[in-house]
């Protein structure tokens, strides 16, 4: 039973450039999360979504970045135009419902913009 | 907006030492959770509180959450090696949500 797979496990990308971050649930999860970690920080919400619903984005910057969670497939976080900002390390999290019992989180992937 | 604050930020202790981290909300939480995250790793879900007053225990880790439902601690009796990371306590006011705390980086010292 894979828990919550994320990949590229790091990414390196120019100013400029996209940043595509993939996330697949555990089995049965139909929640997820997408949380951002800057070095020796803790983690700070992004957003959080069901199959094909963007239900809470309020932790997302308004410009360059997106998310989504398709019928088929991961949810992919997408960023666009990546500035040197943006280097940090971006966890997925699902959960079958709500969260009540924890999140499982993914091994994360370190983006780093050069 | 919701915040949840934790106290130390770092704390080094020798191995066999007791161990306590403080979690403070702004806002009454409808339940708190505990993370911990070795270095380099991922955060691992530990535990769930839900009642007011209630408290657990995992082997050596004791958790609380206050009768207000404003704060939380984690105790770690008698600190391992293995023990190491940082501990996140993460909060959530109604069907919010789930936000994390700062986290407490826990050393031991063998």
């Amino acid at each position: 039973n894979a828990g919550v797979m994320q990949n590229p496990r790091h990414l390196v990308r120019r100013r400029g450039q996209e940043a595509r971050l993939r996330c697949s649930p555990m089995k049965g999860h139909s929640h997820v999360y997408w949380y951002r970690q800057l070095p020796e920080e803790g983690l700070k919400f992004m957003v959080y979504l069901q199959k094909e619903n963007i239900i809470d984005e309020s932790g997302m910057p308004k410009e360059r970045f997106s998310a989504e969670f398709p019928k088929e497939g991961p949810s992919i976080l997408r960023i666009q135009q990546v500035v040197r900002g943006d280097s940090a390390a971006y966890f997925c999290a699902s959960s079958p419902s709500g969260g009540g019992n924890g999140y499982t989180f993914g091994s994360g992937t370190r983006l780093t913009v050069v | 907006g919701q915040q949840v604050m934790q106290i130390p930020q770092y704390q080094h202790v020798q191995e066999g030492e007791d161990f306590t981290t403080y979690c403070n909300s702004s806002t009454t939480l409808s339940n708190i959770q505990w993370y911990k995250q070795r270095p380099g790793g991922h955060p691992v879900f530990l535990i769930q509180l839900v009642k007011s007053g209630e408290v657990k225990k995992q082997k050596r880790l004791t958790f609380q959450f206050g009768e207000a439902k404003k704060n939380s601690s984690l105790h770690i009796t008698a600190t391992q090696t293995t023990d190491v990371g940082t501990y996140f306590c993460a909060g959530r006011a109604g069907a919010n949500n789930l936000f994390f705390g700062t986290g407490t980086r826990l050393t031991v010292i063998p």
